[in-house]
């Protein structure tokens, strides 16, 4: 139980397109999914929290306009990187909270390679 | 906010050998302490937890000790296998259910 998704598992796009990278749980209701961005070798980097039917709370430094967060339903979001520069290339990772249990434990996805060329 | 500090970097050990991690926070209200496992390009893989409530959790080879007056716990892996090689991810509760990472720790386990 609690297996999160995301599609795609990678993505190449050119610089100035826009792409979107969506995270589902598929066998439970995410009280709150969370996108984090991880360059080579470093941490994980929580860029927003997002709750169902509410607007995506941003982390310090990270822009709303150029990450848009949608939470539509209790089993998905989507996160769209408009304008992709370069310097935008990482590894995109989602997470959920499962809605029925203790608040923190999170749930990965399995990750979305964001190229931009 | 919490502050999450993660050492060593990297951690090398022979096989069947021991490994820990230690990790500090700074939030003396935190209350839970996960640890995350992340092999090359996949995804983190929570592996043990703890929370405030108990000193110590152990789960076959693994186990997490916490010191709730020294605001620190740790990850211990017994008899260390190739397999136990990957990156090592420490966590803190922040508000809002989110978690703060520490920078982790690259294990390799030489055979």
């Amino acid at each position: 139980g609690a297996v999160v998704s995301q599609h795609p598992s990678w993505v190449i796009c050119k610089s100035g397109t826009s792409v979107k990278i969506e995270c589902r749980s598929l066998d439970f209701q995410a009280t709150t999914m969370f996108w984090y961005r991880q360059f080579p070798k470093q941490s994980l980097m929580l860029m927003a929290t997002s709750n169902e039917g509410s607007k995506a709370t941003y982390e310090q430094g990270v822009e709303k306009d150029k990450f848009l967060i949608n939470h539509a339903s209790l089993t998905l979001s989507t996160l769209t990187v408009t304008s992709a520069h370069p310097e935008d290339s990482s590894f995109y990772i989602c997470s959920a909270n499962h809605r029925s249990i203790l608040s923190y434990e999170q749930y990965f996805g399995p990750g979305t390679r964001l190229t931009v060329t | 906010g919490e502050n999450v500090e993660q050492h060593p970097s990297t951690l090398s050990v022979q096989e069947g050998d021991s490994a820990v991690i230690k990790c500090t926070y700074s939030d003396s209200a935190s209350n839970y302490f996960p640890w995350y496992k992340q092999e090359l390009g996949k995804r983190p893989q929570l592996i043990i937890d703890i929370r405030s409530n108990v000193g110590e959790k152990k789960d076959q080879r693994i186990a997490v000790t916490l010191n709730k007056t020294a605001k620190h716990f740790s990850l211990h892996i017994t008899e260390t296998q190739p397999e136990d090689s990957a990156v090592y991810f420490c966590a803190a509760p922040e508000y809002g259910n989110k978690l703060v990472f520490g920078a982790g720790t690259i294990l390799r386990v030489k055979s």
